[in-house]
């Protein structure tokens, strides 16, 4: 079957303790991002990967960082985790970069509690 | 700088009642694609529709139909006869021919009332 796989799904941390949440995918996608999702506010990218090796900042990077070393894999980092940084994390996939592929598909979320 | 809005915070209508969610986009770009995802108490965003910038044919698929309409700038989401199970937050999203990077609203959240 076709996903993306998110873990955890539920991680309630405390201010300063790194944490990761994994991202994988099994459809040979090339793109892969994160998003961020806020009460009032939608969701906004915070990085995106074009391919292995190529990662971009999205609307809203700071305070996080990812890495693409194997193509169905994205982690998403949180070295010193903040308070404002509680929300609710979608990763997503899709096959290339470019717009006429751009159906994308997201994994199950990841609700992070930062206290 | 491409923008989403969906003026709509909060919609409750009664069961088997009509509802249109609105979605108002901004972009530059001559090629771009427009979506609604649903995304239902448990949390997932399901993805129901995909529109290229040069289609402008309104679709419709069982209960749903879109109304895309470039002289606006409007992509809207009508449910016909609606249901309970169609309770959930609905999100219309841009993304760009290249990038990749979608850029959502900040959805509506429609109640159905039984």
């Amino acid at each position: 079957e076709a996903q993306v796989t998110q873990n955890p799904r539920y991680l309630i941390t405390v201010t300063g303790k790194k944490l990761t949440v994994t991202c994988s995918q099994n459809m040979n996608h090339e793109y892969m991002s994160w998003y961020r999702q806020d009460p009032g506010l939608g969701l906004r990218q915070i990085y995106y990967s074009m391919n292995v090796e190529v990662t971009d900042k999205g609307d809203v990077p700071e305070g996080y960082k990812v890495s693409r070393k194997e193509k169905r894999n994205f982690p998403l980092i949180l070295e010193s985790p903040s308070p404002n940084q509680t929300s609710l994390y979608f990763c997503a996939s899709s096959l290339t970069g470019t717009g006429e592929n751009t159906e994308a598909f997201f994994g199950q979320g990841t609700r992070l509690t930062v206290v | 700088a491409q923008k989403v809005t969906q003026a709509q915070t909060e919609i409750s209508v009664v069961e088997k009642e009509d509802v249109t969610l609105d979605c108002v986009y901004e972009t530059r770009d001559t090629t771009y694609y427009l979506f609604w995802y649903k995304q239902p108490p448990s949390g997932e965003l399901v993805f129901l529709i995909r529109r290229n910038s040069f289609d402008e044919q309104n679709e419709i698929s069982g209960r749903y139909s879109w109304n895309f309409q470039k002289s606006t700038s409007s992509f809207n989401f009508t449910i016909t006869a609606s249901q309970v199970v169609d309770s959930a937050v609905y999100f219309c999203a841009l993304s760009r021919f290249l990038g990749n990077q979608f850029y959502f609203g900040t959805g509506t959240s429609l109640t159905v009332i039984p």
